[in-house]
């Protein structure tokens, strides 16, 4: 696709369910990052990949958060036993390289019942 | 360290000027600049680097002050679309891409 892709767009569960979210980056890109936004702030960074280097996880909030990413293509973000704190929309965005304007997905929002 | 974005808000009428500050604690490799419209993603306006160089792509011009850690976006003569939240992202990891962004700023432009 054009742009980056992100599934599902809606996503609502019971507190202590376990979710996976989707990122397809924008082909050819090599960085991917995983971002929080909760209702009206700003965008809070969790994970990043480059290439084939060890991911960057200082931005997890907890043990519950976990990220896997295959090659340079698809991205999951893994929530377990998921808290009413999570409730959030998740962006993933892509670059280039790192450094680069990154392009963002829809993000999927989460709410967690 | 989170930077910090100044104003948070801003009402303007069509046709006049908008500075948007952004500062931060740490010493900063770069500064992202990017605008998000109500429930949609964010989209890339500008990077600053340090050094000087400048990157972007719309009408709109920002300055990037290394010494005092702080960047500033300019909006002049504003449009209907220049509405939406606007968010400075600080990269102090050596251009890593990896984005500490601020509380945002909204603007709001009207007729």
């Amino acid at each position: 696709g054009a742009g980056v892709s992100q599934s599902p767009s809606n996503k609502v569960t019971e507190k202590g369910k376990d979710v996976e979210l989707r990122c397809d980056p924008i082909s050819g890109h090599t960085a991917l990052y995983w971002y929080r936004q909760r209702l009206g702030q700003g965008l809070e960074f969790l994970i990043y990949f480059q290439g084939n280097s060890a991911p960057d996880k200082s931005g997890l909030p907890s043990d519950r958060f976990s990220a896997e990413r295959t090659g340079e293509s698809v991205s999951t973000l893994t929530i377990q036993r998921t808290q009413q704190e999570d409730s959030a929309v998740y962006l993933c965005a892509s670059s280039g390289q790192g450094g680069q304007p990154q392009h963002f997905g829809d993000g999927t929002r989460l709410s967690i019942l | 360290q989170q930077p910090v974005q100044s104003p948070q808000a801003v009402i303007l009428r069509e046709g006049e000027d908008a500075v948007i500050n952004c500062s931060s604690s740490k010493a900063l490799y770069s500064v992202h600049w990017y605008r998000q419209k109500h429930g949609e993603a964010p989209v890339f306006l500008m990077i600053l680097l340090k050094g000087g160089e400048q990157k972007g792509h719309e009408k709109i011009s920002a300055s990037f002050n290394e010494k005092k850690q702080q960047s500033s976006l300019y909006l002049t003569a504003s449009q209907l679309s220049y509405s939406g939240t606007y968010f400075c992202g600080t990269d102090g990891s050596g251009n890593t891409g990896k984005l500490i962004f601020g509380q945002g700023t909204t603007l709001q432009v009207k007729p």
